[in-house]
This record gives structure tokens, sequence and C-alpha cells, in this order.
């Protein structure tokens, strides 16, 4: 089945920094969506790209879309608490019957 | 009310109770789904409904027991459950099964399972 690998398993920053992380299918997906998910809540959807190159910014995130169409990437600037968290990616094609989702991205903000 | 409602919030249930775990979403989706997340571990898909039939059991046991009676409501029957089911469980629904426009997510019931 299609496996999404997700890295960095967690980072360690400080307020301020910028962050990148990234995700890597093992086939080609037509949809890739970035979650985040706040400690003992559910994941909320952050970005939705659907074209191959297609970046696309949500405040200060932002989510690229890879030419391959295999990987995908989420990049933070200038981190605050409320960044804390984890950061899903997900991909799916047109017919699927799920999504797949990728194992996480612990994000922690060090004083 | 908007979005996906799970309740309880939380739960503490004996190895020998039964209990039901409460999923409902007026956004006019038609797929539904459980996932369960333990703790620094990944999601993991539990059970698929699309237009209130089942369409996967991610090879589940049978101590967990879900029910889709319309698109609207997802329950998850709990029975004689052992210690390591203790997790986060995660309802969410999707306008279409395969999620091209995402899936939206309930907060979760937090399991304990003493």
């Amino acid at each position: 089945g299609q496996q999404l690998n997700q890295s960095p398993q967690s980072m360690f920053i400080q307020e301020g920094e910028d962050v990148s992380m990234n995700c890597t299918s093992s086939s080609i997906f037509n949809t890739w969506l970035w979650y985040k998910q706040d400690p003992g809540e559910g994941p909320v959807l952050l970005i939705a790209l659907y074209k191959a190159g297609e970046l696309t910014s949500n405040g200060r995130l932002t989510a690229q879309f890879g030419i391959t169409r295999k990987d995908s990437f989420l990049n933070i600037s200038a981190s605050i608490p409320s960044d804390v968290g984890i950061y899903f990616c997900a991909g799916t094609n047109f017919g699927n019957e799920k999504l797949t989702f990728g194992t996480g991205t612990r994000l922690t903000i060090i004083p | 009310e908007t979005g996906v409602t799970q309740t309880p919030r939380h739960l503490v249930m004996g190895m020998t109770n039964k209990k039901s775990l409460k999923c409902e979403q007026h956004l006019g989706h038609n797929a539904m789904y459980w996932y369960k997340q333990s703790a620094k571990k990944p999601l993991e898909l539990m059970f698929v409904y699309n237009f209130k039939e089942q369409t996967e059991n991610n090879s589940v046991p049978s101590r967990f027991s879900p029910e889709c009676p319309n698109s609207s409501h997802l329950f998850l029957h709990l029975h004689t459950l052992q210690p390591e089911d203790s997790a986060l469980y995660l309802c969410a629904s999707s306008q279409d099964a395969g999620g091209n426009y995402g899936y939206t997510f309930g907060s979760g019931t937090r399991l304990t399972v003493v």
C-alpha cells in the first residue's frame, strides 16, 4: 500500500526560528494536505494542495506540492509558542477510498 | 453545532465494562471514520463508512464494534477492552470517501482502560 514518510520526526526550536518539514510518498498523489494537531485535540486542516508545483500560504505557513507528485513541504516562518503541536501530511488520489497520513512531526518550542 | 462533535471527551472504564463513543456531524458529509491515536504513534485507521456502509475494517479486534445508523452519526461500542486500548479515539468525516477535500476531525475521546 501507499506509505508516507514524514521528517523530521520531532523538532526542538527556539521562538522566532523558521521551521521546515517534508513528506515523501512511495507513489504519486494528486492531492496533498497538511494538518496540525494541538495537544488533546483532533487534527485541523491547514493547507490543501491540488497541483504539482503549487505553492500555497496560510499566514506564516507555506506548503508546496512537489513537482514529482511524490513529495510535499511545509514551512513555518518566525515560529511562536502556539505553533507547538504535531504536524501531519496526508495524500490521496481521485478514486481512492481514504487519505493516507504521514507519521507526523512533533514541534516543540524551547523557552 | 458545526463541525464534528465527539462525546464523551474523556472516558475511564474497567476491562469488564461496556461503553460507547458517539460521533456526530452536520456538515452533509457522506463518509465517516474512526481512528486510534496512541501516545507517540501515528494515526491508525480503524473503520471507514461511506453512505452508512462499512467499506473498511482495518483488522480491528472484535471488542471494538462500530455502528453507523445514518450518514450523520457514528458510534464505537466498546466491551472487554484491554489496558493497551487506552488511547485518543478520533472520529472524522469527509465529503467524499477519498478525502480529496480533507477530513474534518472531532476533538477526540481520551479513553483510559483500567
